[in-house]
């Protein structure tokens, strides 16, 4: 049972235009959301956050938006780069000060077309 | 350059045998973490190991275990190795035991043939 969905696996945009990634999640327990990028034989790097007291986060052309009521939160990036091309995945936790089990969603392959 | 380092980044073994993957954290990092990418899928966590201790469990299978070292490093163990196996196992460090980013090394690619 996926507990984080990302329901596109793939996902086209042309440059300078806007690109939105979207997750869905089924654990209401989940209150800390990272977006995280990956490009081909690299390990995931962390793009951005947002805890559940939030409904937007924003980090220059990336900003992340939670809809708690919905489960679900969507990656905006503005203006998309052609170097914005990567695999982006989706992660969720329930905050803890003993241990932290993040639940990584299976990615959306982004295509930034020149 | 995340500062995790992974070793080693290729290993092709065979069915039945056993392996052991290296993880050095981030300098000052006291939390490690494992994780399972299997082809097309998403990161499967495994396991967090903060200061030495073990800290949470994912779904990681009887025949691994790691542990982490007294200098922080942490060691990946897979026995029995079966097909199913195969895949790239990254290891993670964070600061905090609790929440906060996690920065990824580069993965060690395990082939079981």
């Amino acid at each position: 049972d996926q507990q984080v969905k990302q329901n596109s696996p793939s996902l086209s945009v042309q440059e300078g235009r806007i690109s939105i990634l979207n997750c869905d999640y089924t654990n209401s327990m989940f209150d800390y959301f990272l977006w995280y990028k990956k490009y081909p034989a690299e390990g995931p790097t962390f793009l951005i956050s947002i805890s559940s007291i939030k409904d937007k986060n924003e980090d220059g052309r990336f900003t992340v938006f939670l809809n708690k009521s919905a489960k679900h939160l969507s990656l905006h990036i503005v203006p998309s780069q052609p170097g914005d091309s990567a695999v982006y995945f989706c992660a969720a936790s329930i905050r803890s000060n003993y241990g932290q089990n993040f639940v990584f969603g299976p990615g959306t392959r982004l295509s930034v077309l020149p | 350059d995340s500062g995790v380092t992974q070793t080693p980044k290729h290993l092709i073994t065979a069915t039945g045998q056993r392996v052991t993957l290296r993880c050095s954290p981030r300098s000052g990092d006291l939390s490690v973490y494992w994780y399972q990418q299997s082809l097309d899928q998403g990161l499967q966590f495994l396991i967090q190991y903060y200061n030495g201790e073990e800290r949470a469990k994912g779904n990681i299978l009887e025949r691994f275990s790691a542990q982490q070292f007294p200098d922080l490093h942490s060691e990946l163990n897979l026995s029995s190795l079966e097909l199913g196996d195969s895949a790239l196992y990254f290891c993670a460090s964070s600061i905090r035991q609790g929440p906060g980013e996690l920065f990824f090394g580069e993965g060690s690619r395990l082939t079981v043939l």
